[in-house]
């Protein structure tokens, strides 16, 4: 299975900071990256599919980037509602493996 | 816009098989790959498996030997069971359907997720 590791497992944060996730794969992925907003009580949300693709009608300070095994989420201008747990997802593969996920707290 | 609802028990003897079903609202339960993923309370997504539009299965290892998706698309919905549960498998299950663009896959529609809780 490929192992999909994130960091920070926690962050705090403030209204209109940037804010970035890492997600490290344990092999090559190449660009089979996509990332999950969720919070409590609900569904994940997809944001971004193959390492940097909007999915439609998310905002545009979301942003991904990356290939291979090292990737990053980007949120330019926290808003309140970006609050959240946000995971990592490989599709290059079966299983399909997520990462453990990064708590994004207001700080 | 797709809407997909699970349902099924919410409460499951240990070593009785979990039933579910997950109902598409659309006629694209033929045309997309289908899938079931869980979340312990607390703790993080794991993939459990799909079915493809045509009936061709997908199974995590670490759950293949206890697991079976089906499909019915006359009733626009498709099902999950595991079999010989244990407390490990109280989750949240959701179902999501497995969109395609170009040669990459993501789960853009989820259901809003069913709690089972496995407990005697």
């Amino acid at each position: 299975d490929i192992q999909m590791t994130q960091s920070p497992s926690s962050l705090s944060a403030s209204v209109g900071d940037r804010v970035t996730i890492t997600c490290r794969a344990s092999q090559s992925i190449s660009f089979y990256l996509n990332w999950y907003q969720q919070k409590p009580g609900k569904a994940p949300k997809l944001l971004i599919y193959a390492a940097s693709s909007l999915q439609s009608g998310v905002p545009s300070r979301f942003s991904g980037s990356g290939s291979g095994t090292d990737f990053t989420l980007t949120i330019s201008s926290l808003q309140p509602e970006d609050f959240a747990t946000y995971y990592c997802q490989q599709s290059y593969s079966i299983p399909k493996t997520f990462g453990q996920g990064t708590n994004l707290e207001i700080k | 816009q797709v809407h997909l609802q699970e349902s099924g028990p919410g409460l499951v003897k240990p070593s009785e098989t979990l039933s579910l079903s997950c109902f598409v609202s659309d006629d694209s339960i033929s045309s997309y790959y289908w899938s079931w993923i869980r979340q312990p309370p607390g703790k993080g997504l794991e993939w459990i498996g799909y079915i493809s539009y045509s009936g061709s299965t997908n199974y995590n290892p670490s759950l293949k030997s206890r697991v079976t998706i089906s499909l019915d698309t006359s009733k626009n919905q498709y099902s999950l069971r595991l079999s010989s549960v244990s407390a490990a498998d109280t989750a949240v299950y959701y179902c999501a359907r497995e969109g395609i663009r170009g040669s990459t896959y993501y789960f853009d529609y989820w259901g809003q997720g069913t709690l089972v809780t496995v407990s005697s």
